[in-house]
């Protein structure tokens, strides 16, 4: 069964980009029919969807975060990729790689905690 | 967008009760609702998905019900593993949004 894996910098200064990879196993993005999503959690706090990308490339975003996010996808690595741009403490969160055959998501990846601070 | 609010935002309970959470939606969702289960330090868990329909490998003990706005997910008989953090979310439009969640704690 399909499984992921967050990676990327756990410490980010602000005005910075994040950039997170999730690596995707025991399954081929190209061949899915599913949405590959991004999700974060603030310490304490409640889940944020933040985007997700089809496999033909088509995203969609958060309006919250339009501005900022960009999510991409590499079929040759088995990756989909989150870049967020301009990053302030506000933007200190778990995040997590997830997908949805459907409306909801499952599985989810572990999660990878991204602290911005200078 | 549409707004999720859960309640209550935490209940204390004990091995064997029964359990109730309710989730309600801003506009109406049909049954685009989705509950998880999380525990500390770990991702979520997909649990009942459009709204009463149970995720494969979840007891039964868990059942999800409504549609519209009003929602609710009903552990029958709470067990040692429940004790954790429950989530709706609503996949009838985008932005998909969550509920601020429900800790399930001992009493």
């Amino acid at each position: 069964h399909v499984q992921l894996q967050e990676s990327g910098p756990g410490l980010v200064k602000p005005s910075q980009t994040l950039s997170l990879t999730c690596t995707v196993s025991g399954g081929s993005i190209s061949s899915s029919t599913s949405y590959w999503t991004w999700i974060r959690q603030p310490a304490g706090e409640g889940l944020e969807w933040i985007g997700r990308i089809y496999t033909s490339g088509s995203t969609n975003y958060n309006p919250s975060l339009k501005s900022r996010v960009t999510i991409s996808v590499d079929t040759s690595k088995n990756q989909f990729s989150l870049k967020l741009s301009s990053v302030t403490a506000a933007d200190t969160a778990v995040y997590y790689c997830a997908t949805a055959a459907t409306n909801w998501f499952d599985p989810w990846g572990q999660g990878t905690l991204v602290t911005v601070s200078s | 967008d549409i707004q999720m609010t859960q309640s209550p935002s935490s209940v204390s309970a004990s091995v064997g009760d029964r359990v109730t959470i309710t989730c309600r939606a801003s506009q109406g969702i049909s049954s685009w609702l989705a509950w998880y289960q999380q525990k500390p330090g770990k991702a979520p868990k997909l649990l009942i998905y459009a709204a009463s329909s149970l995720q494969s490998g979840v007891p039964s003990r868990f059942s999800g019900s409504g549609s519209g706005t009003d929602f609710t997910l009903t552990i029958s008989s709470l067990q040692p593993e429940d004790f954790a953090t429950y989530f709706c979310q609503q996949g009838n439009s985008l932005p998909y949004s969550f509920g601020q969640g429900t800790k399930v704690e001992l009493k």
